[in-house]
């Protein structure tokens, strides 16, 4: 059974930094596009950025960009997505799924809080 | 990267058919066959409903169906159901190896 977990949600003040895990399993991690969406509180999904299965290329939604970096690991079937320089737009559900095109494994999303 | 344009909301009596739209431009909707549909319940993670614009995964209902013209797509739910009550986003491929997702509505079983 395909699983995504994400893990490193948390409370953190603005300007702070903070790294979100993906643990994948039940499926080749290294031969799938890995995507994070995120969903602030009470609003729509919002594509944040994407890997290539072998790391070669990344993509990012403009609003992260130079802030945001996303990463895998394949031999720990692990995506990441570090976050510095933290505000309060940041504040959202961070969800890691499977695919580039359409997704249709989703992990069950983890709280990031950007709040002094 | 602006978001795709969606109703706020659409509404329909059991057993009816409602389609939602999803506005886009030449660089996303218009340009590409990679638009999906996603079912999304409350404090649940989103679901694929539909991808490839037409394309139904395995296990999704046939009530559901995709389709697109020039930059808008469309979802179609026909045998509206209470179960069907909740919020859908359409998603589509942009340029440079980008996604955009669409504002999102939320559909209510009257």
């Amino acid at each position: 059974e395909v699983q995504l977990v994400e893990s490193g949600g948390d409370l953190v003040q603005p300007g702070g930094s903070l790294r979100l895990s993906c643990a994948a399993s039940g499926f080749t991690f290294s031969t799938y596009w890995m995507t994070w969406v995120r969903q602030a509180p009470g609003k729509g999904l919002e594509w944040v950025a994407n890997i290539k299965e072998d790391r070669s290329e990344t993509y990012y939604v403009d609003s992260v960009k130079g802030r945001f970096t996303i990463s895998r690991d394949n031999a720990k079937n692990s995506l990441y997505l570090q976050m510095n320089s933290l505000g309060a737009d940041d504040t959202a559900v961070y969800y890691c799924a499977r695919g580039r095109y359409s997704h249709t494994w989703w992990g069950q999303g983890a709280l990031v809080t950007v709040t002094s | 990267q602006s978001a795709l344009t969606q109703p706020a909301s659409v509404s329909g009596s059991p057993g009816q058919s409602i389609t939602i739209s999803c506005a886009g431009t030449s660089s996303d909707v218009g340009g590409y066959n990679y638009v999906s549909w996603y079912q999304q319940h409350p404090g649940k993670a989103p679901k694929l409903m539909i991808y490839g614009v037409n394309n139904r995964p395995s296990g999704v209902s046939n009530r559901f169906s995709g389709s697109k013209s020039g930059n808008t797509a469309s979802l179609t739910i026909s045998g509206l159901q209470a179960e069907d009550e909740a919020d859908y986003y359409c998603s589509s491929y942009a340029s440079s190896s980008t996604e955009v997702f669409g504002s999102g509505t939320k559909v209510t079983v009257l």
